[in-house]
């Protein structure tokens, strides 16, 4: 138990459906992240939130959008996904998201896109 | 442009010793991590390095040379529950994160 708790675990969608991904951090971080794991490739920054307020957005499409209600919480909004989407997708925390800190990972949504 | 490169994959057997190199060229560096990821589960933090040398934890060990660019973890007394990826990272001067995508570690009895 890192702290970090994603839902749902598994996620199967067609390209037309709307789902959203849920993060909660327990471990009173300000830093959040999305991150996507794709197999045998290095894990790519999506976005990142620092006291609630966006600082990065890696070039994502504008199909994954993010949203951070509180320093607590994380969703990733997903709509008309590829199936080159189809990934790991990690949140993590960190404690200020600005030094050289350790990441805090939840244990991600495994996404399929049919 | 900024890179990590580490072993896809490697095997040893239980109670044995294992080297996973990590190799890395980034704009400025602002230290080294290494993260254990067991299938299916979250990345875990294992290590830090920002100065030269080898730092001990336990059974695991993480090595760093910023002059070379070169890191390893060092695994000792394998164990069957070491069976995991080991995924690399360093940090650039804008404290930006560059991974690696990961040594997938086999252990055999």
């Amino acid at each position: 138990e890192t702290g970090v708790t994603q839902t749902p675990r598994h996620l199967v969608m067609g390209m037309t459906n709307k789902k959203s991904l849920k993060c909660e951090q327990h471990l009173g971080h300000n830093a959040m992240y999305w991150y996507k794991q794709s197999a045998k490739k290095p894990l790519e920054l999506m976005f990142v939130y620092n006291f609630k307020e966006q600082t990065e957005n890696n070039s994502v499409p504008s199909r994954f959008s993010p949203e951070c209600p509180n320093s607590s919480h994380l969703f990733l909004h997903l709509h008309t996904l590829q199936p080159e989407d189809s990934a790991l997708y990690l949140c993590a925390s960190s404690q200020d998201g600005t030094t050289p800190e350790k990441l805090f990972f939840g244990s991600g949504t495994q996404l399929s896109v049919l | 442009g900024q890179n990590i490169d580490q072993p896809t994959e490697m095997t040893a057997t239980e109670g044995a010793i294992v080297q996973i190199n990590c190799t890395y060229q980034t704009s400025g560096f602002n230290g080294l991590f290494w993260y254990q990821q067991h299938a299916g589960e979250a990345p875990t933090f294992l290590s830090y390095n920002v100065l030269d040398g080898l730092e001990e934890k336990g059974r695991f060990s993480s090595f760093l040379s910023r002059s070379k660019g070169y890191s390893y973890l060092l695994l000792k007394e394998l164990q069957m529950k070491d069976s995991a990826s080991y995924l690399c990272a360093a940090m650039d001067s804008n404290y930006q994160l560059i991974w690696g995508a990961g040594t997938k570690l086999i252990i055999k009895p």
